[in-house]
This record gives structure tokens, sequence and C-alpha cells, in this order.
């Protein structure tokens, strides 16, 4: 089945730009998304890209996609102590015909100001 | 729009009793709502997907007996934790899609519950 995998941890200065990786396992995949969780809370969609895209960017934020390397990556433009949070990269299972999700194991970004 | 709710936010209980958690799409027709788990500095994990109006499937290792998942309505997933004991201790997050196919899962803000 599909994998999903992350790295766990990322620190950086407020300003600068923050680069979360990750990997996935499952070419059937067609979407794939980005999901934020605050300390105590559910998770908030950030964005999703379609499968035969290879970037998307919506304000602060882009997506690159290498459906050949299968290679997710978020980058957060000028980073804000707003943006500390776990960062949930998580890819559609290509053999599920329910929408299921498989999650990664969230990367913790800490903004030191 | 899309918005997604859980009650209660927080429940503890005594070992043995049963939890009702609630799940309900505010704005939205929710056809699948999915239920996840998650531990302390853990990714979600898929519990069970339900569908209005029929059985909700579980994941392997998943107890259905356990955890009863009613979805009675397009708005309304129910998780009950029977019979609990403190290892079901965890987060409970609920999610809901317009549809099954290619359609975002809209999260709830979730459930913590302690078993004593």
């Amino acid at each position: 089945g599909e994998d999903v995998e992350q790295s766990l941890f990322l620190s950086v200065r407020e300003g600068d730009s923050s680069v979360i990786n990750c990997t996935y396992t499952d070419s059937s995949s067609t979407y794939l998304y980005w999901y934020k969780q605050e300390p105590g809370a559910g998770l908030q969609l950030l964005t999703y890209i379609f499968s035969n895209m290879d970037m998307k960017q919506d304000q602060r934020l882009t997506v690159l996609l290498n459906k050949k390397d299968k290679h997710l990556s978020l980058r957060i433009a000028d980073t804000q102590t707003g943006d500390s949070a776990i960062y949930f990269c998580a890819a559609e299972d290509g053999s599920s015909n329910t929408g299921k999700l498989i999650f990664g194991q969230g990367t913790t970004l800490q903004v030191k100001p | 729009g899309a918005v997604v709710s859980q009650h209660p936010s927080w429940v503890i209980c005594k070992s043995g009793t049963s939890v009702k958690i609630e799940c309900r799409s505010l704005d939205f027709q929710a056809t699948t709502m999915f239920w996840y788990r998650q531990f302390p500095k853990q990714s979600l994990m898929l519990m069970a997907t339900s569908n209005e109006g029929s059985k909700a499937t579980y994941e392997q290792g998943v107890e259905k007996d356990k955890f009863l998942i009613n979805h009675a309505s397009l708005t309304l997933s129910t998780l009950t934790v029977t019979s609990a004991h403190p290892e079901d201790s965890s987060f409970y997050i609920c999610s809901a899609s317009r549809t099954a196919l290619q359609e975002t899962q809209y999260f709830g803000p979730g459930t913590r519950l302690l078993v004593l």
C-alpha cells in the first residue's frame, strides 16, 4: 500500500523561507495534500495539487511535485511565527475507491523570532 | 464554507463506560465521513470510512464492535467507543467529504478522550 514519509523537524528564522519535503510510493495517487495542525487542534487544509501538475502557488505557499521521483514539497515564503505548527503531507490511496488518505508522520516547523 | 464540527471537544470517562463522539458537517452534505485516531506526536491513522446509510468500512486491526460508527444522515456521523479502557485514550478526529472520489476532506477540530 501507499507509504508517505516526511522529515520530522525543521527550524527556521522568521522571514526566511521554509521547505518541507515529502515522498510517497503510490504513483496512482491523483491528489496530494498539505495540512497544518496547530497544538490541540484538528487539521487545516492548506493546499493540494493534482498529479498532472508540477507546481501550484497560493500566496506564500508553493507546492512542487516531481511525479517521477514521487517527491512533494511545500515552500512557505517569508515564514512567520504563526506558521509554527505540524505540517502533514497526505496522498490518496490509489487502491481505494473511498478517497482514503495516507498521511506522513508530520513535520514540526519551528519558527524562531 | 466546508466547516466540520465535533462534539465534545474534551471528554474524561471512567474505564468500562461508553463514550459517543459526534461529527457534523455544518454547511454541506457529506456523503463520506472518515474517523481517525492520533496518538501524541504521531500521524493520523484512519480507523474507518462511513457512507451515509450504509455500514462503515473498518481498517485492518480496528475492532468494529469496540468502535461503533453510525452515519445516519448526510450531516452527522457518530463514533461510540464502547467499554472504554485507558489504552483508548487518544485524539479522535473526523473528516468529511462531499463525494467519495477525488474530493477534499475537511477535518473537524478533534475530540480528546481520556479514560481513567
